[in-house]
Parts: structure tokens; C-alpha cells; sequence
């Protein structure tokens, strides 16, 4: 199994410009969460969807920030427009079934720079 | 609520000598815990789990925990620590979903091994 893969790993942009990060999940997995990771902040919650249906979004920041999960093997988190302190790595997870016992599976992750 | 604590943020410890990392939570029923690793520049690997039965639980890479439940504990332990094991470790307990997703993080331990 490939694992939760994402995509770029490494993201350098401009205040102002769109960033789209991009998630594939395991395959069979119902659930995708989106984490943000800071130094300050900690790890968060930012977005989780179950059988592509955003379940709660709550963790999101700000209306600059969006998520889709247009089919079962694919996810984007979209910022429009970036700023600088959106500076962060953004992990994508995926779980095979809702509650208490499921583990999570995380990516690598994306390093985002916002100049 | 729901909440996990990781007392300490960065621990050092020599090379060949024992490590314990403290994990405590709060929950109202009983807890399904997760140990979490971050190795530099990765996503963030299972260590191990406890959902019931026998307290002291085996995982990968040599780590073990305890679950205390008197002491609201999920206490992760090495007899003999690697230079390999310098990472962020990360305590987790399961959760109902909602905001929280179904896995509520602490904060982190930095661990750094001295040769």
C-alpha cells in the first residue's frame, strides 16, 4: 500500500497568490482529515470529511480556506488569497471507519512559505 | 471535555539510557490512547495503542505504555534509547467525532538524544 500521499511536498508562494495542496487517501479509507502543523499552534484540526461529505469544519480559519473531496481517492485544501501567516505544514490523514478505535494514517505532509 | 496533556515539551536524554514520556487525559468513559511519532521532515507514524485488556502494551520500534487508569496515565517508555529516536512524540485519545475528529492530540514531547 502507497500510503496517504500528498502533493507538493514543498510549496513556496507570494501573498496573495492560490495555493492548492492535494491529498489521495488509502484506498478503502472513509475518512480524510486535513491538520495543520505550526510551532506556535501545535497540531489542529482543521477539516474532516466522511464518504466525501465534510463532517465538520469548524477548525477552519478563515473563509480564505476551502476543501473538497470531489470523489473517494482524491481531496484538495485550497487557500485563496495566501498570506504569510498561513506559513505551516499541512498534513492529510485518512482512517478506515469512524470513532474511538480507528487509527489515523498521516502523509508527509506539505511545507508551505508564504513570502 | 475531552482533553490530552503532555507535560513535558522537550526532554533530552543520553544515548543507551531509559525514557519515559507522560501522557495524561481526560475522558469520561473508558479511553481508547494512541502513541504517535514524528520523525524530522515526516508524517506522524503509530507507535502503539491500547483499547482494552492487558495495560502494559508492546509497539514498534522497541516502545511500550502503560495505562493507568487511577492516574488518568498513558505513560510511553524505552529501556534504552537509540540515537534514532530523536523525534516529536504525540499522545492521542479517541474521541466521539464532531469538532474534534476522532482523535484529539496533546502538544507534543521534542525528544533529543545526547551521544
Amino acid at each position: 500500500d502507497a500510503g496517504v500521499i500528498q502533493s507538493p511536498r514543498h510549496e513556496v508562494t507570494e501573498m496573495g497568490q492560490e495555493v492548492t495542496l492535494r491529498c489521495k487517501p488509502i484506498s478503502g479509507h472513509d475518512y480524510l482529515f486535513w491538520y495543520r502543523q505550526t510551532m506556535m499552534r501545535g497540531l489542529e484540526l482543521l477539516i474532516y470529511f466522511n464518504n466525501n461529505v465534510p463532517i465538520d469544519d469548524s477548525g477552519m480559519p478563515e473563509d480564505r480556506f476551502s476543501a473538497k473531496m470531489p470523489n473517494a481517492s482524491f481531496s484538495t485544501l485550497k487557500i485563496q488569497p495566501s498570506e504569510p501567516r498561513d506559513s505551516a505544514v499541512y498534513f492529510c490523514a485518512s482512517s478506515p471507519g469512524q470513532g474511538q478505535r480507528n487509527e489515523q494514517f498521516f502523509g508527509p505532509g506539505t511545507r508551505l512559505t508564504v513570502l | 471535555a475531552q482533553s490530552v496533556t503532555q507535560p513535558d515539551i522537550h526532554i533530552t536524554v543520553s544515548e543507551g539510557a531509559s525514557l519515559e514520556l507522560r501522557c495524561n487525559y481526560s475522558y469520561g468513559a473508558t479511553p481508547y490512547l494512541f502513541w504517535y511519532v514524528q520523525s524530522p521532515g515526516q508524517g506522524l507514524q503509530l507507535l502503539l495503542k491500547y483499547f482494552s485488556g492487558d495495560t502494559l502494551v508492546q509497539g514498534i520500534k522497541g516502545f511500550e505504555a502503560e495505562f493507568k487508569r487511577s492516574q488518568s496515565s498513558f505513560n510511553l517508555r524505552k529501556p534504552s534509547v537509540h540515537w534514532s529516536d530523536a523525534a516529536e512524540y504525540f499522545c492521542a485519545v479517541g474521541a466521539y467525532g464532531g469538532s474534534q475528529g476522532n482523535l484529539i492530540f496533546g502538544k507534543g514531547t521534542k525528544l533529543s538524544v545526547k551521544p
